[in-house]
């Protein structure tokens, strides 16, 4: 059984471009949630989408956005990229109504 | 202040002892709490959750939760090099996960054979 997969798992972008970042949630998932780890820090929540919506959103700005596909799986979409945006994020699932979160393995993001 | 604050660390412990991680969180409205381990480039994996006061023991793990100190704490005993990793403390308002978890920074363990 897969757990929940992300790709791609190292991307370099130059600043002013955009990525999409992809998640599949572990089987039987269907809440996906979305975590940027800086360097050094813990994961800080950008969104959280279940039944193709938006349903929670972290202190991000408008450049980050996402989108949910009928089978579960979500993007992670950044504009005009800053170097600050450098990062590994992070994709998590859970069933909804239950309370444990299972990550994957992140994609990180250089920024140059 | 921070929402959730623990010591950065690096705590070094030797083999076999225990290794006690602390973590305080400013939301009174907290309400579920949870300890993650991470190992250099890896994602988080989730190790305990806690949503009473009190302690809660798995194997060599136990979690402490003081809710009037806004205080939660995860005691690592008979420590092994394989604990080495950093640990991320989380909390979030709700009694289900899936709702926005606040992390704080982490602390880096080091158990030292």
């Amino acid at each position: 059984d897969a757990g929940v997969t992300q790709s791609p798992t190292h991307l370099i972008k130059t600043r002013g471009q955009q990525v999409t970042l992809r998640c599949s949630p572990k089987s039987g998932h269907d809440t996906v949630s979305w975590y940027q780890q800086a360097l050094g820090q813990g994961p800080q929540f950008i969104f959280q989408y279940y039944e193709e919506e938006e349903r929670q959103r972290g202190n991000f700005p408008d450049r980050f956005s996402g989108h949910q596909f009928p089978n579960y799986s979500s993007e992670l979409n950044v504009n005009a990229l800053l170097l600050g945006d450098s990062a590994l994020y992070l994709c998590a699932s859970r069933p909804s109504g239950a309370n444990v979160l299972t990550f994957g393995a992140g994609s990180r993001l250089t920024v140059l | 202040q921070k929402e959730v604050e623990q010591n950065s660390g690096p705590l070094s412990v030797p083999e076999g002892a225990i290794a006690s991680l602390n973590c305080t969180y400013s939301d009174r409205g907290s309400q579920s709490f949870f300890w993650y381990r991470q190992y250099s480039g890896k994602s988080p994996e989730l190790i305990m959750s806690i949503y009473s006061n009190g302690d809660k023991e798995d194997g060599r793990f136990t979690a402490q939760l003081n809710k009037a100190s806004q205080y939660v704490s995860l005691l690592i005993r008979d420590s092994q090099p394989s604990d080495s990793a950093t640990y991320l403390c989380a909390v979030n308002r709700g009694n289900n996960a899936g709702n926005m978890l606040t992390f704080g920074g982490g602390t880096r363990l080091m158990v030292k054979p």
